[in-house]
């Protein structure tokens, strides 16, 4: 595997269910980063892990949970989900920091929420 | 605050002919400034990247972007359009504070007509 993987690609939920996305990078960067890319909206981060240290969590919702095991893997834990949470939600990574460097994206998990 | 403007939600042009998508930004200091690009299915994948220096920057598939301090804006352009470049484009502004992220436009996208 090369670049930056997301698993599932596709998920469907219901409301009451818990779920988790995962994202993998094999491209030794420090930094990982969850977004929410809805339609006809900017991309909106969520979270950022710096070094496995969450940096910034951008008034996400308790319902997404994110874990950074190390500095490879990021997970987005989901609960108690609501049908506007329906969203393609992106995974990136980066060498050093976000403002300054290239992120690597993955392709995405497609989320639809019933 | 930080923004980033895209005013073309969808552009169609021909097969063979020019392109050119519109970015404004609004950020305070000296602007690191990114394109993006989203292929149906797909992930983002950067297309340039200013940081400073030369305001014409050359990027991958041919497109190139001019900074333009005095109209706070970053255009990107190509001579002649394939129609391997349907997707979404997204215009970006890194930000340096708050341990450093990415701020993206809404998008635009293209069609080509054959």
């Amino acid at each position: 595997e090369t670049g930056v993987t997301q698993t599932p690609r596709h998920l469907v939920m219901g409301m009451t269910n818990k779920k988790s996305l995962k994202c993998e990078q094999h491209l030794g960067h420090n930094a990982m980063y969850w977004y929410k890319q809805s339609a006809k909206k900017p991309l909106e981060l969520m979270f950022v892990y710096n070094f496995k240290e969450q940096t910034e969590n951008n008034s996400v919702p308790s319902r997404f949970s994110p874990e950074c095991p190390n500095s490879s893997h990021l997970f987005l834990h989901l609960h108690t989900l609501q049908p506007e949470d329906s969203a393609l939600y992106l995974c990136a990574s980066s060498q050093g920091l976000a403002g300054t460097n290239e992120q690597f994206f993955g392709p995405g998990t497609r989320l639809t929420v019933l | 605050a930080q923004s980033v403007t895209q005013p073309d939600i969808h552009i169609t042009v021909s097969e063979g002919a020019s392109l050119e998508l519109r970015c404004n930004y609004s950020y305070g200091a000296t602007p690191y400034l990114f394109w993006y690009v989203q292929s149906p299915g797909q992930g983002l994948q950067l297309l340039l990247k200013y940081f400073s220096g030369d305001t014409l920057v050359q990027g991958i598939k041919g497109f190139e972007a001019e900074f333009k301090r005095s109209q706070s804006s970053f255009n990107l352009r190509k001579p002649s359009v394939h129609w391997s470049d349907a997707a979404e484009y997204f215009c970006a502004v890194g930000v340096l504070d708050q341990g450093g992220k990415l701020i993206f436009g809404q998008g635009t996208e293209l069609s080509v007509k054959p």
